[in-house]
């Protein structure tokens, strides 16, 4: 059965630093999410992609992020420069189209020190 | 706007009872609504949605949830709970069109044997 992939697993960095998160979504979907879940709490969206454009966004993804698709199977989010608040473990997600629903990834678990 | 509310924090039951675990909603049009189940350090597994049609629809692992209009209401059920059903369960929403999934904070499932 096809899956959502995220690399990597675990990142570490320091305050200050940029990172890269990488998500292979599934082949056939056409819509993109970017989700992060801070320890203990619940499930925030940060942003949606669509036909190589952001189609939504929340308050939380300001210009520290941005995301891209640079070939027909990554997706990416990348933190710029990472502060202590942005530890979380941050979901990817794909849709095939409406109105099905999202497959998640397994997520990496960001901690900035 | 949008809201899930899941008024419970944890729900305890024995093995072999019937669990439910509660999800009450808030959308301006017509909802589609979600489970998905989140076993520790792993991603969010998607169980059933409502989208149309039926008010009780059946999901993985024989769970299912009674869609409510006028309660907005959208209860996880199951007849019979097993210990491996321990987990997180999350309830969302999401209006018509390409709006993200909106989550609930999520409810603690814990089957005792």
């Amino acid at each position: 059965e096809p899956e959502v992939t995220q690399t990597p697993s675990h990142q570490v960095t320091q305050m200050g630093q940029e990172v890269i998160l990488r998500c292979v979504p599934i082949s056939n979907h056409l819509y993109f999410y970017w989700y992060r879940q801070i320890l203990g709490q619940k499930v925030e969206f940060l942003v949606s992609f669509y036909n190589n454009e952001i189609s939504e966004k929340s308050e939380i993804f300001d210009d520290q992020f941005s995301v891209e698709r640079p070939d027909g199977s990554n997706f990416t989010l990348k933190i710029r420069s990472t502060k202590l608040e942005d530890s979380a473990m941050y979901f990817c997600a794909s849709r095939e189209g409406q109105p099905y629903e999202q497959y998640f990834g397994p997520g990496t678990r960001l901690t900035v020190t | 706007a949008q809201s899930v509310a899941q008024p419970e924090d944890q729900v305890n039951v024995a093995e072999g009872n019937p669990l439910t675990v509660k999800c009450t909603y808030s959308v301006s049009g017509n909802p589609y609504l979600f489970w998905y189940v989140q076993y520790p350090n792993r991603g969010l597994q998607f169980l059933l949605k409502y989208i149309t049609g039926d008010n009780l629809v059946k999901g993985s692992y024989g769970f299912e949830a009674e869609f409510n209009k006028s309660q907005t209401s959208f209860h996880l059920k199951k007849p019979s709970a097993l210990v491996s059903d321990s987990a997180l369960y999350f309830c969302a929403v999401r209006d018509v069109g390409n709006t993200p999934l909106v989550f609930g904070k999520g409810t603690r499932l814990s089957v005792i044997a």
